[in-house]
């Protein structure tokens, strides 16, 4: 069981454009999302967050936007450069229960060509 | 201040051997965490230890198992290799009340590969 998606395996923009990258989850009890950014031989690095009671943050060329009703949750890049060339995961937890836990989704791959 | 480190960085074993992987976390962070992300799939949940207990445990076999030592780093064992078990592990800290993934610190991993 899938709960947090990401249906796109990978992305390709070109540098100067807006970058959006989606994600999907079914548990409703989930009340913080994460996104990651992985490069290739490193681990995955925070990038962006959003709790549950927000619909929209912003840090810098970074904004994360929740739609609760619809369960979806996405990430604008822009302007998107090259460096931002990337695995991208998102991630959700269920903080009140204090598992430790995080739920990924399978990762976006996202491309910027110059 | 030293990152979360993770040995070895490459790892090639047998399948029916036994693999041990190791992390240490960022100074005063006291929560591991555990990942793997085999070929194609997102990042799953192993294990979660702090303070020397083992807090929450994902959907895995019980050959998957683990350790946290009193320096708060912390072993991965896996028994009785299977082939599926190739996969990059990731081991990640955080101090407690940053649980939840908020202030995950991520190892660069440990490549398993079972042949």
């Amino acid at each position: 069981d899938q709960q947090v998606k990401q249906n796109s395996p990978s992305l390709s923009v070109q540098e100067g454009r807006i970058s959006i990258l989606n994600c999907d989850y079914t548990n409703s009890m989930f009340d913080y999302f994460l996104w990651y950014k992985k490069y290739p031989a490193e681990g995955p690095t925070f990038l962006i967050s959003i709790s549950s009671i927000k619909d929209k943050n912003e840090d810098g060329r970074f904004t994360v936007f929740l739609n609760k009703s619809a369960k979806h949750l996405s990430l604008h890049i822009v302007p998107s450069q090259p460096g931002d060339s990337a695995v991208y995961f998102c991630a959700a937890s269920h903080g009140s229960s204090n598992t430790g836990k995080l739920i990924f989704g399978q990762g976006t791959t996202l491309q910027v060509k110059p | 201040e030293a990152g979360v480190t993770q040995s070895p960085t490459h790892l090639i074993k047998t399948r029916g051997q036994q693999a041990t992987l190791r992390c240490s976390p960022i100074s005063g962070h006291t929560s591991v965490y555990w990942y793997q992300q085999a070929l194609g799939l997102g990042l799953q949940f192993l294990l979660w230890y702090d303070e020397g207990e083992e807090r929450n445990r994902g959907n895995f076999p019980p050959r998957f198992s683990g350790r946290q030592f009193p320096n708060y780093s912390s072993e991965l064992n896996v028994n009785a290799l299977e082939l599926e078990d190739s996969a990059l592990y990731l081991c990640a800290s955080s101090s407690l009340d940053r649980a939840g993934g908020r202030g995950y610190t991520f190892g660069s991993g440990t490549r398993l590969t079972v042949v």
